[in-house]
């Protein structure tokens, strides 16, 4: 059974940083792209990054990027994102999904809550 | 970036009805568009693929089509399960897009 699980959400201040982190387990997580969506509080879902299979492919959300950090391992099956210089408005749950471009977002984790506020 | 937009934003049928949701894309994207429903507190779910195709375990009331810019998702035979709300996304670029969503209440 796939499973996909984040960690690492919490009250954050504004500028501060979080790491979270996506456990995946029940499928060859090395051959798969991974991705970060979030929802903020009562709003639609905004894809936020991507990464390909090998970690070689990364995208990333203007609103994010140069701020955050996608990152894998492989070894350890195991999806990361680096959030720094959080804003207000980075407030969401955070989901880590499979897919890509031309696949679909087909297996999501519960999520993990991202607070920023001071 | 391509823009997704979704009609109606909200929609209110009963047991039985036929429900349509509509997603437009601002440009292009082939077939590359997927369907998913999310209920309150509860990660999204995949439902259909490359604009019409189904997710194995998806109920056959559900059903998608379209290619290009529009597309539709339908619902037959509405059950009370399938309150929640849909949303489509575009696969074809980065970045990838959702639409805003469309609220369905069961009457």
């Amino acid at each position: 059974e796939v499973q996909l699980v984040e960690s690492g959400g919490g009250l954050v201040k504004p500028g501060g940083s979080l790491r979270l982190s996506c456990a995946a387990s029940g499928f060859t997580f090395s051959t798969h792209s991974m991705n970060w969506v979030r929802q903020a509080p009562g709003k639609g879902l905004e894809w936020v990054s991507s990464i390909g299979s090998t970690g070689g492919y990364i995208y990333y959300a203007d609103s994010v990027k140069g701020r955050f950090t996608i990152s894998r391992d492989n070894a350890n099956n195991s999806l990361y994102l680096q959030m720094n210089s959080l804003r207000a408005e980075d407030t969401a749950v955070y989901y880590c999904a499979r897919g890509w471009l031309q696949l679909p977002f087909d297996y999501w984790g519960q999520g993990t809550v991202v607070t920023v506020s001071s | 970036d391509i823009q997704m937009t979704q009609s109606p934003s909200s929609v209110s049928a009963s047991v039985g009805d036929r429900v349509t949701i509509t997603c437009r894309a601002s440009q292009y994207i082939s077939s590359w568009l997927a369907w998913y429903q999310q209920k309150p507190g509860q990660a999204p779910k995949f439902l259909i693929y490359a604009a019409s195709n189904l997710q194995s375990g998806v109920p056959s009331r559900f059903s998608g089509s379209g290619s290009g810019t529009d597309f539709t998702l339908t619902i037959t035979s509405l059950q009370p399960e399938d309150f929640g709300t849909y949303y489509c996304q575009q696969a074809n670029s980065f970045p990838i897009t959702f639409g805003q969503g469309t609220r369905l209440e069961i009457k």
